[in-house]
Formats: structure tokens, C-alpha cells, sequence
């Protein structure tokens, strides 16, 4: 069975700068896909970024990146130039063959102005 | 594009009591997955159902049941209510293709359900 561990519960980062939350799953697939999903007070879960496991290279989107180490089956969300509006909790999350997602506990995620 | 809609919004339901809860997916998107968040267990997979048929199950009792409809709405219903069914119930939906064309989950604001 897959699983996937996010170990901090909570971070906090001042506005302007950057983070990075932690991620590491484990599988024995070698097809699947990897997202960080954003989870604000509205409850609505909101993609933030999807790595392919075929993929070397990590993605990227406008201010969030990923650091996918496939070895060690590590994947890392970095925020850059952190926003009041980033503050929520983030999941990191797993899909591969049955395309059910599986979820790590999360990381509440605070933004001091 | 509209989005995934859940409805209701909110449920105050009493032991016993059963359920039924409503998603309709992002129109074109064929696979419906429900999903079960508490504080105490983080987010659980409930269930799939792409074109009508139930694709993948979760680890529910089988109190927790759904379906799926031809135009993709889906509903899910729990029977016999308990108090531990308290929870956020969200709903995504996807395109349904295969894990090489997986674009990602698109998810509802979600159901709040309180047993009381």
C-alpha cells in the first residue's frame, strides 16, 4: 500500500520570504502522480502543482515549485515570495494506478505580515 | 467552467438517521471520488465511480454507499448514522483517464456533516 508522510505539522515564514514543506511517500509503482493541494478556511481543496513520476524535471508553477527526488521518494514544495493568501494547510498527496488519492496528514502553513 | 458542486453546504443529522449527499462534477469529467476528512484520521478515500460503475473502494463500512448517475452527478449515501460520521465529506472529480494522463482532482467546497 502506498503512504505518504508530511512530519511537520505546522510552519510559519514572513511574508516576502520562502519555505519549504517536506513530503515523503513510499510505492512500488513506477507510474504516478504527486500534487500539493491547498486546503484554506473556505475547506475547498485547491491544486497547487502535479509532479509526473516519469518526469526529471521538477515543476513549476509561478511562485511554487517542487524538489522531486525520486530515489529517495522525497517531494518538497517550495513557496516563494510567501503571501498573507498562502496561509492554509497544504496536503501532499499520491495517485498511481487505481487513481484514488492518498493523503499525507498535512501542514498548517502561517504567514506573518 | 463551472466548478464541482456539493450540496448541501451543511447537515445536522441524529444517530440512526441516514444520508444522502450530492456532487456534480466538472462537466466532461467522467470519475467522481468521495473522500472522508476528520481532525483525528486526515482525509480518507471513500470511493470512485467513473461512467456509472464503482471503480475503486476504500475501507468503509458498508453503511457508506454511493452511485453514480449517466450525466456523472453523483450521490453518496450513509445509513444507520453514527456519531464517528461527523466530518467534512468532499467530493473530486477528473477527466477519468489513465495514470499516464492524469491532470490532477478538481474538489467541491465539500458537505459538513454533524451527527448529534
Amino acid at each position: 500500500a502506498q503512504t505518504v508522510t508530511q512530519s511537520q505539522p505546522e510552519m510559519s515564514v514572513q511574508e516576502a520570504e520562502t519555505v519549504t514543506l517536506s513530503c515523503t511517500y513510499d510505492t512500488s509503482e513506477s507510474d504516478y502522480y504527486l500534487f500539493w493541494y491547498k486546503q484554506p478556511p473556505s475547506r475547498q481543496m485547491i491544486l497547487v502543482i502535479r509532479q509526473e513520476a516519469y518526469k526529471q524535471q521538477n515543476a513549476t508553477e509561478n511562485r511554487f515549485s517542487v524538489n522531486f527526488q525520486k530515489a529517495a521518494k522525497s517531494f518538497s514544495l517550495k513557496i516563494s515570495d510567501s503571501q498573507l493568501g498562502d496561509a492554509a494547510m497544504y496536503f501532499c498527496a499520491y495517485t498511481g494506478a487505481n487513481s484514488k488519492l492518498t493523503f499525507g496528514k498535512g501542514i498548517t502553513l502561517s504567514v506573518r505580515p | 467552467k463551472a466548478g464541482v458542486t456539493q450540496t448541501p453546504r451543511y447537515l445536522i443529522k441524529t444517530r440512526g438517521q441516514q444520508v444522502t449527499l450530492s456532487c456534480s462534477p466538472i462537466s466532461g469529467h467522467r470519475s467522481v471520488s468521495w473522500y472522508q476528512q476528520t481532525p483525528g484520521q486526515g482525509l480518507q478515500f471513500l470511493f470512485e465511480y467513473f461512467s456509472e460503475t464503482q471503480r475503486n473502494k476504500g475501507n468503509f463500512p458498508g453503511r457508506f454507499s454511493g452511485r453514480q448517475f449517466s450525466n456523472s452527478r453523483s450521490e453518496m449515501n450513509v445509513s444507520t448514522l453514527e456519531l464517528g460520521d461527523s466530518a467534512l465529506y468532499l467530493c473530486a472529480s477528473s477527466s477519468g483517464m489513465s495514470v499516464i494522463t492524469n491532470y490532477g482532482y478538481t474538489f467541491g467546497s465539500g458537505t459538513r456533516l454533524t451527527v448529534v
